[in-house]
């Protein structure tokens, strides 16, 4: 039983296009996160939704949006993507807000590679 | 000044050793304090959290010092399988947590 899990695992695109990845979480968790890590393994919040309602935004281009269409599902757009977005992005989801001592569940992750 | 600072690594040691990570946060107001593990290509899984009075899981302790702002792992009779990544996590309620860079731990036999 996969808790949190996310599609494509690996996604390679060239530059200027619109890709989308998906989450899901099957843990009943109110909270679900979106993180970057890049080449240099720093991993950092970009979004945070809690009950669909988006709760943390960090210093993220505009052409990342991210979608939830209800507690279990967040998903993340990215548009006229750009080589600097390459990079491991994980789903993450908590009972509770971030900040408590609430474990954090992440996704396997996606490895996109804008070309 | 970086949030959460770790050590930077990467720590080779062989197998049966004991190793410590330090790790340093900037935020007094921090709240949530936690142990992740990443394996290679991997996503981050807690290790354990860490809680004011230190605390133990097995081979692995976890201490917290609020005053100096400073947060430890030990890990006793290093096995092959501890080789990973292990990253310090601090958190606020309310807001995301903050990760450190990670230190990397590799246990040779």
């Amino acid at each position: 039983d996969t808790a949190v899990s996310q599609t494509p695992k690996y996604l390679v695109t060239q530059m200027g296009n619109d890709k989308s990845i998906k989450c899901e979480q099957n843990l009943g968790h109110d909270t679900m996160y979106w993180y970057k890590q890049d080449s240099k393994k720093f991993l950092k919040i970009m979004f945070s939704y809690n009950n669909k309602e988006l709760i943390i935004n960090e210093t993220v281009p505009n052409r990342f949006s991210p979608k939830s269409p209800d507690k279990a599902h967040l998903n993340l757009h990215i548009n006229s993507l750009e080589l600097g977005d390459s990079a491991v992005y994980f789903c993450a989801s908590s009972r509770r807000t971030s900040g408590t001592t609430d474990t954090q569940y992440f996704g396997p992750g996606t490895r996109l590679t804008v070309l | 000044r970086k949030e959460v600072e770790q050590d930077p690594g990467p720590f080779n040691v062989p197998e049966g050793a004991t190793v410590a990570f330090n790790c340093t946060y900037s935020n007094s107001a921090s709240q949530s304090f936690f142990w992740y593990r990443q394996d290679c290509r991997k996503e981050p899984k807690l290790l354990m959290s860490v809680y004011s009075s230190g605390n133990e899981d097995g081979r692995f302790t976890a201490q917290l010092n609020r005053a100096s702002q400073y947060i430890s792992l030990l890990i006793r009779d290093s096995k092959l399988s501890d080789s990973a990544t292990y990253l310090c996590v601090v958190g606020q309620a309310g807001t995301a947590l903050i990760f450190g860079k990670g230190t990397t731990l590799s246990v040779s036999s």
